[in-house]
């Protein structure tokens, strides 16, 4: 069975600094991808950065980039420079792909990332 | 850049109606919808993926006749929460992908279900 892993419920980075927030995930299907989302207190959904289970390098979007590591089954995300918008929950996803052709995506219990001024 | 809309935003009902969502992608051919239940302070939990021509494949512990799933076309999706309860009330998101794994889901704005 598929499972996703965020052990820090909660964390705290000082303005311009960076951070890196740990996800790590179980599969036993060889071809999948791993997913960042951002979620603010207004709700909505915004996604950050994407990668797949066969690409060679780290993925980088900006001030965000994921640290994967194959081996270890972790995509940690690492954001540099923090800005007090950045605060927010954080969702790490995992999706794979059905025999019948479909896809199933599941979310970690997330992040809570606090940015202090 | 690709929009979800979820309808209604907020809704608020006697126990023992029943509530239909709607899910619309408006600008691109979602041949999957997912749709997710979040509590309070809490992660997204997957009830249901809805793919093209296909049933929506329910997860474990989701009761398939308390919410029905109608994956009508490729741009609307519908859960129905059949016969609410308090129990039921919660945050409820969809969610709509384009034809390939490696695209990102995009979200409606979610619809808060409050159950009298």
């Amino acid at each position: 069975a598929q499972k996703i892993t965020q052990t820090q419920p909660g964390m705290f980075v000082q303005e311009k600094e960076a951070v890196t927030l740990d996800c790590t995930y179980d599969t036993s299907d060889p071809s999948y991808g791993l997913f960042w989302y951002k979620q603010p207190s207004s709700g909505e959904m915004i996604f950050l950065i994407y990668q797949g289970s066969y690409d060679q390098q780290n993925a980088t979007e900006g001030r965000y980039s994921l640290n994967f590591q194959k081996a270890r089954k972790s995509a940690n995300l690492v954001i540099s420079a923090s800005q007090l918008g950045d605060s927010a929950m954080y969702f790490c996803a995992m999706r794979e792909a059905f025999n019948t052709g479909g896809f199933k995506t599941i979310f970690g219990a997330g992040t809570r990332l606090f940015v202090k001024a | 850049g690709a929009v979800v809309s979820q309808h209604p935003s907020w809704v608020i009902c006697k126990s023992g109606t029943s509530v239909k969502i709607e899910c619309r992608s408006l600008d691109f051919q979602a041949t999957t919808m997912f749709w997710y239940r979040q509590f309070p302070k809490q992660s997204l939990m997957l009830m249901a993926t809805s793919n093209e021509g296909s049933k929506a494949t329910y997860e474990q512990g989701v009761e398939k006749d308390k919410f029905l799933i109608n994956h009508a076309s490729l741009t609307l999706s519908t859960l129905t929460v059949t016969s609410a309860h308090p129990e039921d009330s919660s945050f409820y998101i969809c969610s709509a992908l384009r034809r390939g794994g490696n695209q990102p889901q995009h979200f409606g704005d979610g619809t808060r279900l409050s159950i009298l």
